[in-house]
């Protein structure tokens, strides 16, 4: 069964700094690997999706990384930003075949100070 | 392009009363997903539909829910009757799937209140 986990489960940072989100899956055999954020009382924004051939994807101020053998992606955020506090949520197919049942992890909620 | 479309956006109904919610795709998507979100078990795949056949409702917690797509625009989750433990938000999401994977895209979500 893939088990997802996201560390930290909360963040506090000031404005302008650097960040790196984690995110490891049980499962290595993975079609993708799918980065959200959510603001609160809302849905999910899709962020960056990276397929299982590529290590990484970039999205303005986003760079999210796969190492796919050892289970594990990174979520970096340049230059934080008030307006980046959300929920940020890592998601990969089950594995095994699956490229649609996506299994969650709890999410990490990031605070950016002003 | 409006997104995935859903509604109502709010639900309060009482116990034992029939709940319908409903979700637009985005056009040219041919996979429609019905999501729950909850504090303690987050978010969850209810059931998956690939071209309008429902193809995975392992997600679907019990007989009172069900789930249609009559056509490729639109789509409807029911539960009847509701409890209280039914309350979450539910979301719907869709994808355009690929051979590789396929990246979904979710909707504004319906919270559902059963008193």
């Amino acid at each position: 069964k893939q088990e997802v986990t996201q560390i930290p489960a909360a963040l506090s940072v000031p404005e302008g700094e650097n960040l790196v989100l984690n995110c490891s899956f049980t499962d290595s055999a993975i079609y993708n690997l799918q980065w959200f954020r959510q603001d609160p009382g809302k849905g999910l924004t899709s962020l960056l999706l990276i397929q299982s051939s590529q290590r990484e994807q970039t999205s303005g101020r986003l760079n999210a990384s796969l190492d796919k053998s050892s289970g594990r992606s990174t979520l970096y955020i340049a230059a934080s930003q008030p307006g980046d506090s959300a929920t940020y949520l890592c998601a990969v197919p089950n594995g095994r075949g699956s490229n649609y049942k996506l299994t969650f992890g709890k999410g990490t909620l990031l605070t950016v100070n002003p | 392009d409006a997104g995935v479309i859903q509604s109502p956006r709010h639900e309060v109904t009482e116990m034992g009363q029939e709940v319908t919610l409903r979700c637009k795709p985005i056009s040219g998507h041919n996979s429609l997903f019905w999501y729950r979100q909850t504090m303690m078990r987050g978010l969850e795949l209810l059931i998956y539909f690939n071209n309008n056949v429902p193809i995975d409702d392992s997600g679907m917690p019990e007989d009172r829910f069900s789930a249609k797509m009559p056509n490729a625009s639109f789509s409807t989750l029911k539960i009847q009757p509701s409890e209280p433990r039914d309350s979450a938000v539910y979301f719907c999401a869709s994808s355009f799937e690929l051979a590789g994977g396929n990246e979904q895209f979710f909707g504004p979500g319906t919270r559902l209140t059963v008193l």
